[in-house]
Formats: C-alpha cells, structure tokens, sequence
C-alpha cells in the first residue's frame, strides 16, 4: 500500500510570507497526487492535482505544487500568505490503476498576523 | 447545484445504539466512499463502493456496516460493537476510475458523532 508523509503537522507563518508545506510519498510508480484543504467542521476542497501532465501544477486560492520523482515530493507552496489560508491542509495519492486514496495526517497551518 | 449531502451534521449517541448517517450525491458518481477523521490521524478508510450492491471493507471497518442500494447513496452504520466511535466522518464520491480520467475525490461537508 501507499503511503504519504507531510513533515511538520503544525506549520506557522507571517500575514505575507512564503507558505511551503512539504509532502512525501512512496511508490515506485508515480501516482496521481492531491493536496485538499480543510476549513473547521467542514469537508475537504481540492485544491489542485498532478495527473502526469506538467510537474509544476497552478490550483486554487494561489497555491501551486511541484512533483519531484526524484525526491518522490509533491510539495504545496503559496508566494504570499493570507489570513485566509489559516486551515488543515491535506496531500493525498492514488494509484493509477486503482480508486483508493491515501491521506498523509495533514499540516495545520496557522498565518500570524 | 451538484454535490454531496451528509446527515445529520452532528449526532449524539448513547454507549450500545446504532447509528446511521446519510450519504447522498448528486454528482452521478459511481464510487462513493466512508472516511473516519480523528485529530493527528489524518483520513482512515471505512469502506467504499465502486458500484450498486457492491463495497469493499478499507482500513477500519470492524465495527461499522453499509449498504449501497442506490447509485446516490451510501448510509453507513455505525454498530455498538465500535469501541471508540467518537469522530468526524466524512463521506466522498468519485468517478470510476478510467483510462486518462484521474477520478478526484469530491467531499461532503461531514458528520460528527459524539458518544455520551
């Protein structure tokens, strides 16, 4: 079975800064790859998603990521925080000849006034 | 508008009584899946199905049951034999998974158990 890490489950950054939210997987065989976010009591939102086309991948709200086969890493960055941002942030990935998901256990980001 | 319906948002329960939350989506999708969320845990797979009648157990499903009569939906029980059964849960849907189609996980907004 897959599985994913996210380093750092609590991650705070300045009103402004630069976001980087790291994400890790195992496989052999790149998959597909998923960041979510998550806002309090609520479901999951797709961020953005890497299907094999472009490594470096433009999603929602400014968030962008980038696949390195190499380092097997899918991470999440953001330029210029915004206090909107603050929420639990979610990578996922999926074998492309399957239809289950492995979630890493997520990075609570908080964006400091 | 599109999308998944869960119900109830929060729900109490005694030690020793089922529970069933609903699932229903819209979206037309064919896989619908139950996820468990507990702090520092990330998402835990209860079960998921990939077509009508049919469901496969995931990662944590002692303790829980579904059924899939319809397309659209997807209730999961939650039996008194789960020990711990206080959590969020959060059901998901996708498309089949197909040749060029990566199939994204679409969410519902969750339900959120809490044992008295």
């Amino acid at each position: 079975a897959q599985s994913v890490t996210q380093l750092g489950s609590h991650v705070s950054v300045s009103e402004g800064a630069l976001v980087l939210l790291r994400c890790n997987y195992s496989s052999s065989v790149p998959p597909y790859l998923f960041w979510y976010v998550q806002y309090p009591n609520q479901g999951l939102q797709l961020l953005l998603k890497y299907t094999s086309a472009a490594t470096l991948v433009k999603g929602i709200n400014g968030f962008e990521a980038e696949f390195k086969k190499s380092e097997t890493s899918f991470h999440l960055t953001k330029p210029s925080a915004h206090m909107s941002d603050a929420a639990e942030y979610f990578c996922a990935v999926s074998e492309r000849s399957g239809n289950q998901f492995y979630f890493g256990t997520g990075t609570s980001l908080t964006v400091i006034p | 508008d599109g999308g998944i319906t869960q119900s109830p948002k929060y729900l109490f329960r005694k030690e020793g009584q089922n529970v069933t939350l609903s699932c229903e989506q819209n979206l037309n999708h064919d896989a619908m899946y139950w996820y468990r969320q507990d702090p520092g845990q990330g998402l835990r797979l209860i079960y998921y199905s990939q077509i009508v009648n049919d469901f496969q157990k995931g990662d944590i499903a002692e303790g829980y049951s579904v059924s899939r009569e319809k397309k659209e939906s997807f209730p999961l029980t939650v039996t008194s034999a789960q020990k711990n059964p206080t959590a969020f849960y959060l059901c998901a849907s996708s498309i089949e998974r197909r040749q060029g189609y990566t199939g994204e996980l679409f969410f519902g907004e969750g339900s959120r158990l809490t044992v008295l």
